[in-house]
């Protein structure tokens, strides 16, 4: 089983400041790696699959980037509804495997 | 528009069962899979079944394997999830995901909003 470790746990951060979260995965998984944002009380949405494409309605400036075991999700400037819990996922191999999740918050 | 309902959850005790639907609709249902995946109160999102469009493939996660079947109804457009044997740590909120495959890459790309099960004596 893969597994994918986030870091941080927590980001405090203002609106307009840059976010930048990270994800490594216990052995290289090319670039099949996926994003979501949960916010509470909601379900999980999709930002971005396959490392750096991003699905439909997200806006530019999320972004992801990496390949091999080292993922990065950046968010360009804050909006005050993307505060929210950030999950890597791989989709390499079965099982499907999710980070612990960085969580976002309004500093 | 694409849906997915989820419904069936609820309270049962330690060794009991309990059967998931998810309902869909705004889609091919029968071209593509489906999985579900659970999230523990206040905790991450782990990956419990699929299974394909054609029903072929069907996978768990080990933490479930024997205890839970993964089943769908391609006239009905639902999927179920049959869990048996059912232990505390099965507590959890339980989504319908599709998994969408284009033409390169496959994706958790629409999620129900999710059906509680609680196991608890």
């Amino acid at each position: 089983e893969i597994v994918l470790t986030q870091s941080p746990g927590t980001l405090s951060l203002s609106p307009g400041e840059g976010a930048t979260l990270s994800c490594r995965a216990s052995q290289d998984i090319t670039y099949y790696l996926l994003w979501y944002q949960q916010k509470p009380g909601q379900a999980p949405r999709l930002l971005i699959y396959d490392t750096s494409n991003r699905a439909t309605g997200i806006p530019a400036r999320f972004s992801g980037s990496g390949s091999g075991t080292d993922f990065t999700l950046t968010i360009s400037s804050l909006e005050p509804e993307d505060f929210a819990v950030y999950y890597c996922q791989q989709r390499f191999s079965w099982p499907r495997t999710f980070g612990q999740g960085t969580k976002v918050e309004i500093k | 528009e694409v849906q997915l309902v989820e419904s069936g959850g609820g309270l049962v005790q330690p060794g009991g069962s309990l059967r998931l639907s998810c309902a869909t609709s705004g889609f091919t249902f029968s071209s593509n899979g489906l999985n579900w995946v659970r999230q523990a109160p206040g905790k991450g999102l782990e990956w419990v079944s699929y299974i394909s469009g054609s029903s072929l493939t069907i996978l768990y996660a080990d933490s479930v394997k024997g205890r839970f079947t993964i089943s769908r109804d391609d006239a009905q457009n639902s999927v179920y999830l049959q869990m048996n044997s059912l232990r505390d740590e099965d507590t959890a909120l339980y989504y319908c995901v599709r998994d969408f495959c284009g033409t390169t890459s496959c994706r958790f790309d629409y999620w129900g909003q999710g059906t509680l099960v609680t196991v608890s004596s």
